[in-house]
């Protein structure tokens, strides 16, 4: 079967840098996804990895090996905004995207 | 403002009932998708369209259906609702579907509840 794991809940500090890990087990890999969902809101587009190595955008950056079939997502300078689900997602050998079930992310002051 | 446009935001349905959530997008994007998310679970994929005119079956496609008339629109409709049903449906679309498709665009929910 296909899998994507990442832990339920995190919990960091306002200023701080947490890292949100990713695996997975797919029948195939044309690229991973990241997503940053607000409670009660749609899921928006955070950034895309299909080679290895890593991504950075800004504040976010995100990794990826798929030797490991792992993948990171990196944030710094937290902001109380940041506080939202992140979702990771797989594109397969079908190109059909397998989701992960989310991070929360709980920003503390 | 350009994206995806969905209706109702909420509704609550009596089992059995028949229900139609509508999908409307801007973009021009050939591809569509609905997906219902539940707790603890990731988006799941019901129902797609590649580009206006074809569909296809998704992770759970069972007791939906959807049609793909022209490019904007991509209405889900649930013929006879189960209580099973009950979950938060987005719709979402990409430039292309298959190998082209890429970052999907959501729309901002329909959150049903099945009685």
């Amino acid at each position: 079967g296909q899998n994507i794991d990442q832990p339920t809940e995190m919990t960091a500090t306002e200023g701080a840098i947490v890292q949100i890990n990713c695996t997975y087990q797919t029948s195939g890999f044309n690229g991973l996804f990241w997503y940053q969902q607000h409670a009660g809101e749609a899921p928006t587009f955070l950034s895309y990895n299909v080679l290895d190595g890593l991504e950075e955008k800004g504040r976010f950056s995100s990794f990826l090996s798929r030797s490991k079939g792992y993948s990171y997502l990196l944030l710094k300078e937290l902001q109380m905004k940041d506080s939202a689900s992140y979702l990771c997602a797989v594109r397969d050998s079908n190109y059909q995207l397998i989701w992960g079930a989310g991070t929360k992310l709980i920003i503390k002051p | 403002i350009a994206g995806i446009t969905q209706a109702p935001t909420s509704q609550i349905l009596a089992a059995g009932r028949r229900m139609t959530l509508r999908c409307t997008q801007d973009m021009r994007h050939n591809a569509m998708y609905w997906y219902r998310q539940d707790l603890g679970l990731g988006l799941r994929l019901i129902h797609y369209s590649n580009t206006a005119g074809t569909t296809g079956k998704g992770e759970v496609p069972d007791g939906y259906s959807v049609s793909r008339a022209n490019t904007d629109d991509f209405p889900l409709t649930l013929a006879s609702a189960v209580p099973s049903q009950t979950s938060v449906y987005f719709c979402a679309s990409s430039e292309g579907g298959g190998a082209g498709a890429n970052v999907l665009t959501f729309g901002a929910g329909s959150r049903l509840t099945v009685l």
